[in-house]
């Protein structure tokens, strides 16, 4: 399996323009997670799914943001319109049946990089 | 509040040479403790997990320590190699009703020859 994909791996744009994040879960994995790292707040949960439905979207900064998953193999992070602080790392994960769980494990993509200018 | 907290921020040290990071943390209800390894550029890949009742995990030169009573845990690496440059991320479960994880900030760990 070729692990969690993430596209594109960079992204520069214009503030007031719109961003979309691309993932491609494992296949066969149930749950998937959308993740912003920042060096002063690390990785924070933004929004996951399950079975394509998402669960908690408490994370979403704003209504800026949106994210759909509408088929077990493809979700995508919107960002409309982009402001500069939404620059960071943007990581999607997905795992079997869950996170929390001491059996449950997260696989992470190489993240996109976004920077809003 | 729950919380995460990690240190040092970063360590350099040589290779060859042993190190050990610290996490502190205020999550609960209490379910396991993670440490993941975040390499520049890449997504981070667990190293470890542990619940509360395990004191000691080891994954190679990786070993990884649990006191629940105090609410800390450490990350000790044997015998460093330059691959081991990386960002070290603790991450607790908090509780068993949900997906959410807690990560601390990481600690930025370099390896020099």
């Amino acid at each position: 399996d070729a692990g969690v994909i993430q596209s594109p791996r960079h992204e520069v744009t214009e503030m007031g323009q719109e961003v979309t994040l691309r993932c491609k879960p494992i296949s066969g994995h149930d749950y998937l997670f959308w993740y912003r790292q920042t060096m002063m707040r690390g990785l924070e949960l933004l929004i996951y799914f399950n079975n394509n439905v998402p669960i908690d979207d408490s994370g979403m900064p704003e209504d800026r943001f949106s994210a759909k998953m509408p088929n077990a193999s493809f979700s995508t992070l919107k960002i409309q319109p982009s402001e500069p602080r939404d620059s960071a790392v943007y990581f999607c994960a997905s795992s079997l049946s869950g996170a929390a769980g001491v059996n449950e494990k997260l696989f992470f993509g190489s993240g996109t990089q976004l920077s809003v200018l | 509040k729950n919380q995460v907290e990690q240190s040092p921020q970063s360590l350099i040290i040589l290779e060859g040479k042993n190190c050990t990071l610290q996490c502190n943390y205020t999550v609960s209800p209490f379910s396991n403790l993670r440490w993941y390894k975040q390499d520049t550029g890449r997504g981070p890949v667990s190293l470890t997990i542990m619940t509360f009742s395990e004191n000691t995990k080891s994954n190679g030169r990786y070993t990884a320590t649990l006191d629940a009573d105090t609410k800390q845990s450490s990350l000790h690496i044997t015998a460093s190699q330059l691959s081991d440059s990386a960002s070290y991320i603790c991450v607790v479960s908090a509780g068993y009703n949900t997906d959410k994880l807690i990560f601390g900030t990481g600690t930025r760990l370099q390896v020099f020859p």
